[in-house]
């Protein structure tokens, strides 16, 4: 089955810059998923997102956050003004179905906030 | 979004033992439980997809049990080899990840 292709792998950006983290899901999934992992810590989920609107948001994922889907193929997050904080290893998910199909995760985009 | 804890943190085991960790998570509003095995340098592989109580799933030497009423799930693993090491996350309500169970199986 082809992965999920993220882009870049690895991202390193100076704090208060707009980065943007791309994801390319193959087409015939609807549900699609922005995790992030920062460094020893657990799995967190930001946001889901079906058919073309965010279904769900964690508290993490407050206004500098952002997501959309431009050209109906690349699935994006942007983070506006980054933190220090929001160094992390960013995962984008995708799964045919909202819970009861599995996630199928991309190899992650590794961001540094200098 | 509500708690999934993972017990225990981390296992050493030898190759050929057979091991089993859990996952708890809220039963109210369950929905389905998953399983992911996530080896370094890499993204996170699904292993099961859960949703009936008493449901039992099988993957070679890797099988799981499922109780929703009491909140619960195992993972076991037959006869450890070393490259089943690995950390092992379990994910329920709203896909909430719980922390991992690092495994490593020594030769």
């Amino acid at each position: 089955e082809p992965e999920v292709t993220q882009t870049p792998s690895h991202q390193v950006t100076q704090m208060g810059q707009e980065v943007i983290l791309r994801c390319v899901p193959i087409s015939n999934h609807l549900y699609f998923y922005w995790y992030r992992q920062i460094l020893g810590q657990k799995v967190e989920f930001l946001v889901s997102f079906y058919n073309n609107e965010i279904s769900e948001k964690s508290e993490i994922f407050d206004d500098q956050f952002s997501v959309e889907r431009p050209d109906g193929s690349n699935f994006t997050l942007k983070i506006r003004s980054t933190k220090l904080e929001d160094s992390a290893m960013y995962f984008c998910a995708r799964s045919i179905y909202r819970e009861n199909s599995p996630l199928h995760f991309g190899n992650g985009t590794r961001l540094t906030v200098t | 979004i509500l708690n999934v804890e993972q017990s225990p943190q981390s296992l050493h085991v030898q190759e050929g033992d057979s091991t089993n960790f859990t996952c708890s998570f809220p039963s109210s509003n369950f929905y389905a439980l998953h399983w992911y095995r996530w080896e370094t340098a890499k993204s996170p592989e699904a292993l099961f997809v859960m949703t009936l109580n008493g449901d039992e799933k099988k993957k070679g030497r890797i099988s799981a049990t499922l109780n929703t009423k009491e909140g619960y799930s195992y993972l076991y693993i037959k006869g450890s080899q070393p490259e089943d090491s690995a950390t092992y996350l379990c994910a329920s309500p709203g896909l909430t990840f719980g922390q991992g169970t690092i495994l490593t199986v020594h030769p």
